[in-house]
């Protein structure tokens, strides 16, 4: 059964490192989301994105966050500069259509 | 602004019995999607169950199952036949019908234990 893959599963870098985080979606799917859930906390929405361009983000995702897909199966996160409460599990999640999302397995990012 | 809110931050059951998760939900829309995600100790999001807003049977998926209260804005998760296994956090999520606005909305998540 397709599945959505992220890489990788654990990231630790330092403060004001830039981290680029990658998913591959289901190959059919054509809308891509990333979440992330600070531990202990909800899984917060940051961006979804269509057609090659976000079509929605919340307040979270400000100027150090962008995305990007390269090419025909990735699709990145990346913050620019990473500051410690960037730390957290990092979801990509894609859909077909606008119903049901199926999730990777997470990244779990560490800034020290 | 849509809010979903799940009452219950930790729930036990004894293995082989039924628990419920409580879900309210806060929206002005007619149409949407619930959803009840499983996240395991392994932190992956896993789909349980969903349910549109549409539809008034109430949706099943083997031991899973929801009574959903539209009027009410309440969504519950029924675990029949509770397995070790099933020992996890359980999300609710809510979801804008259509549109561009494609973003899950969850709760803060139901932490269930299973007794052996």
């Amino acid at each position: 059964e397709p599945e959505v893959t992220q890489t990788p599963s654990h990231q630790v870098t330092q403060m004001g490192q830039e981290v680029i985080l990658r998913c591959v979606p289901i190959s059919n799917h054509l809308y891509f989301y990333w979440y992330r859930q600070i531990l202990g906390q909800k899984v917060e929405f940051l961006v979804s994105f269509y057609n090659n361009e976000i079509s929605e983000k919340s307040e979270i995702f400000d100027d150090q966050f962008s995305v990007e897909r390269p090419d025909g199966s990735n699709f990145t996160l990346k913050i620019r500069s990473t500051k410690l409460e960037d730390s957290a599990m990092y979801f990509c999640a894609s859909t077909v259509s606008t119903d049901t999302q199926y999730f990777g397995p997470g990244t779990r990012l560490t800034v020290l | 602004a849509q809010t979903v809110t799940q009452s219950q931050p930790e729930m036990s059951v004894q293995e082989a019995e039924t628990v419920t998760l409580s879900c309210t939900y806060d929206t002005s829309e007619s149409d949407y999607y619930l959803f009840w995600y499983k996240q395991p100790p392994s932190r992956q999001m896993i789909l349980v169950i969903r349910q549109e807003a549409y539809k008034q049977q109430n949706a099943t998926e083997n031991r899973f199952s929801v009574n959903f209260q539209k009027a009410a804005k309440s969504f519950s998760l029924k675990i029949s036949d509770s397995q070790l296994g099933d020992a996890a956090m359980y999300f609710c999520a809510y979801r804008h019908y259509g549109g561009s606005q494609g973003n899950l909305i969850f709760g803060k998540g139901t932490k269930l234990s299973v007794k052996p």
